[in-house]
């Protein structure tokens, strides 16, 4: 149980151009989705926090227009960078939360590689 | 501000001896720690974690991890460590209560074990 997949695993995109990411919680309902940037040999760092049915929260330096999120449903939540310049190039994180666990642990999805040319 | 610190980039040990990788942390309250690990291009995966009760953790795949309070530190173990451990190791602090959902992750500890 516990499963976080997101779509896709990889893509290559041209500058200028909007991307996609969508993170779901297969097993288990999420009210609230956390979205991770991780740079080469870097550790994670927390980009926003999404939750259902409201305006998701921003980290500190997190360009909210630049990185938008849509947490539409209890398990789904999608990430959108807009206008993607090379400096996006990265390893994009999710991880939901699962309210039905104690201490609400987050379990991670495998990652989404993005590349802008 | 909670913080967590893994003073170690990388740490090298030959298959069959002991695995330590070290993390300490710094948040108020009692906190939530936990140990992930991940391999190359993929997500973090859960290893263990501690709330509450015994100081002494067991984890997924022969790992554990001590819990010291006075040291504020949360080092995760292996007895014998396989060739397969090889990873990026990841410490991370949560504030409990509801208002503690972040994470805080340490930098990372990239384990290399040799056969």
């Amino acid at each position: 149980g516990a499963v976080v997949s997101q779509h896709p695993s990889r893509v290559i995109c041209k500058s200028g151009t909007s991307v996609k990411i969508e993170c779901r919680s297969l097993d288990f309902q999420a009210t609230t989705m956390f979205w991770y940037r991780q740079f080469p040999k870097q550790s994670l760092m927390l980009m926003a926090t999404s939750n259902e049915g409201s305006k998701a929260t921003y980290e500190q330096g997190v360009e909210k227009d630049k990185f938008l999120i849509n947490h539409a449903s209890l398990t789904l939540s999608t990430l959108t960078v807009t206008s993607a310049h090379p400096e996006d190039s990265s390893f994009y994180i999710c991880s939901a939360r699962d309210l039905a666990k104690t201490y609400n642990e987050q379990f991670f999805g495998p990652g989404t590689r993005l590349t802008v040319l | 501000a909670q913080s967590v610190a893994q003073p170690e980039d990388q740490v090298n040990v030959a298959e069959g001896n002991p695995l330590t990788v070290k993390c300490t942390y710094s948040v108020s309250g009692n906190p939530y720690l936990f140990w992930y690990v991940q391999y190359p291009n993929r997500g973090l995966q859960f290893l263990l974690k501690y709330i509450t009760g015994d100081n002494l953790v067991k984890g997924s795949y022969g790992f554990e991890a001590e819990f010291n309070k006075s040291q504020t530190s949360f080092h995760l173990k292996k007895p014998s460590a396989l060739v397969s451990d090889s990873a990026l190791y990841f410490c991370a602090v949560r504030p409990p209560g509801a208002a503690g959902n972040k994470l805080t992750f340490g930098g990372g500890t990239r384990v290399l074990v040799k056969p």
